[in-house]
């Protein structure tokens, strides 16, 4: 079967300093992903997505940047956080080709920047 | 673009009774619709879906039917419970592109 690991659990850093949360996928190969961000009692903002390794699409502008350096690896950096990067991130995977799949979801990154 | 509308919450019930969320889409083709549960603290779940236009997707008591006529697919529950208390959001995969809504909260009170 397959699971969706994300660390750390929960992350408070200060503002100005850098970012790095990790998701991988196990039991399957060359899925896509997916990093959201959820704001305290918002919906979920798409932020990036990825088909392949290297492949990395932005959903939005923002000070965040996203890496696949493995199949089934996927990281979500930044060089210097702002306050407004606060909130609860979600990383999700879905296979490839097939119309009717369901996006899953790991566990997520509760992220306080002070 | 393709989108997802749904109620705002919070809704708050009380135990046994009955749960309609309403949800709506814009999208083109034929896309596929979901709900999930997302419980305090803790990712989204898949509680159902549907691949195409009349089907019906049922867990847990909760079901929700493809209205392509009406683009809905309105969660319901006959009877909720106080641990079906969470975020509920409705969702549709076009193309290997996900859309959510902004979320339903429910509160279920003994």
């Amino acid at each position: 079967s397959q699971t969706i690991h994300q660390w750390p659990a929960t992350l408070v850093q200060p503002v100005g300093s850098p970012l790095s949360l990790e998701c991988t996928v196990e039991g399957t190969s060359n899925p896509n992903l997916y990093w959201y961000r959820q704001a305290a009692g918002r919906g979920l903002q798409l932020l990036f997505y990825s088909v392949g390794i290297g492949q990395i699409s932005s959903e939005v502008p923002q000070n965040l940047s996203a890496s696949r350096p493995q199949d089934r690896q996927f990281i979500l950096s930044s060089k210097k956080l702002l306050l407004s990067d606060s909130g609860f991130y979600l990383c999700a995977w879905s296979r490839q080709g097939v119309r009717s799949e369901t996006q899953y979801f790991g566990p997520g990154t509760r992220l306080l920047v002070l | 673009g393709d989108s997802v509308t749904q109620m705002e919450g919070p809704v708050t019930l009380s135990e046994e009774a009955f749960l309609t969320i309403n949800c709506t889409y814009t999208a083109t083709g034929y896309p596929s619709l979901f709900w999930y549960v997302q419980y305090p603290g803790e990712g989204l779940q898949l509680l159902l879906k549907a691949t195409k236009a009349d089907d019906k997707g049922s867990n847990k008591g909760f079901e929700a039917t493809y209205r392509k006529e009406t683009t809905s697919f309105h969660l319901e529950k006959g009877s909720v419970q106080v641990s079906d208390s969470a975020v509920y959001f409705c969702a549709l995969n076009n193309f290997n592109k996900f859309y959510f809504g902004s979320g339903t909260k429910l509160n279920v009170k003994p």
